[in-house]
């Protein structure tokens, strides 16, 4: 059964340096989402994509935040400039064509700023 | 705006016992309905979803959920719980209008032998 896909498992980074967390989304799929998961915490939308632009954002999602779909299979977030309080676990997500309503999640990326 | 609201954070109970996990939600617009759970160390994984139709949804592993319109509620019930259920459960709500699922913060559900 096809997944979402994400690499690292786990990234430890130190802080004010970029992380690159990477997902591959179901082949098919046309909206591709973000989501963290601080400890403890909900899990809550950082930014949705679609056709090749942001369709949503939230307020968490500043301008230390980018994604991109660089190649047509790979979805990244990056991170500028990381900061301790981006601890949490990542979450990529994307759902089928024309039928947005159930969202099929990665694993997840743990991150760790020290 | 949209929220949801899981009221407990921590449910121990025997194993073959029932349970059930409450959700809450408010919205100013049609949503669409969630159960998703995650096992430790892993990404969510759909349950069940409410779209429209029949309240009572039936998912995987034995669960159910009821949409109850009036009550802006879809509690996840199981009959009977085995050890494997052990997890943490998350309802999430997806407005009819935009392509955000808002989550609630999770249910840590602890079934004990």
């Amino acid at each position: 059964e096809p997944e979402v896909t994400q690499t690292p498992s786990h990234q430890v980074t130190q802080m004010g340096q970029e992380v690159i967390l990477r997902c591959v989304p179901i082949s098919n799929h046309l909206y591709f989402y973000w989501y963290r998961q601080i400890l403890g915490q909900k899990v809550e939308f950082l930014v949705s994509f679609y056709n090749n632009e942001i369709s949503e954002k939230s307020e968490i999602f500043d301008d230390q935040f980018s994604v991109e779909r660089p190649d047509g299979s790979n979805f990244t977030l990056k991170i500028r400039s990381t900061k301790l309080e981006d601890s949490a676990m990542y979450f990529c997500a994307s759902t089928r064509p024309s039928m947005n309503t159930e969202a099929f999640f990665g694993q997840g990326t743990r991150l760790t700023v020290v | 705006a949209q929220s949801v609201t899981q009221l407990d954070s921590q449910v121990p109970v025997f194993e073959e016992a029932p349970v059930e996990l409450r959700c809450n939600y408010s919205s100013s617009v049609s949503v669409y309905l969630f159960w998703y759970v995650q096992y430790p160390n892993q990404g969510l994984q759909l349950l069940l979803k409410y779209l429209s139709g029949s309240t009572l949804v039936k998912g995987i592993n034995g669960f159910e959920a009821e949409f109850n319109k009036s009550q802006t509620s879809f509690h996840l019930r199981k009959p009977s719980v085995h050890i494997s259920d052990t997890a943490e459960y998350f309802c999430a709500v997806n407005p009819n209008t935009g392509n955000q699922f808002y989550f609630g913060t999770g249910t840590s559900l602890t079934v004990i032998p």
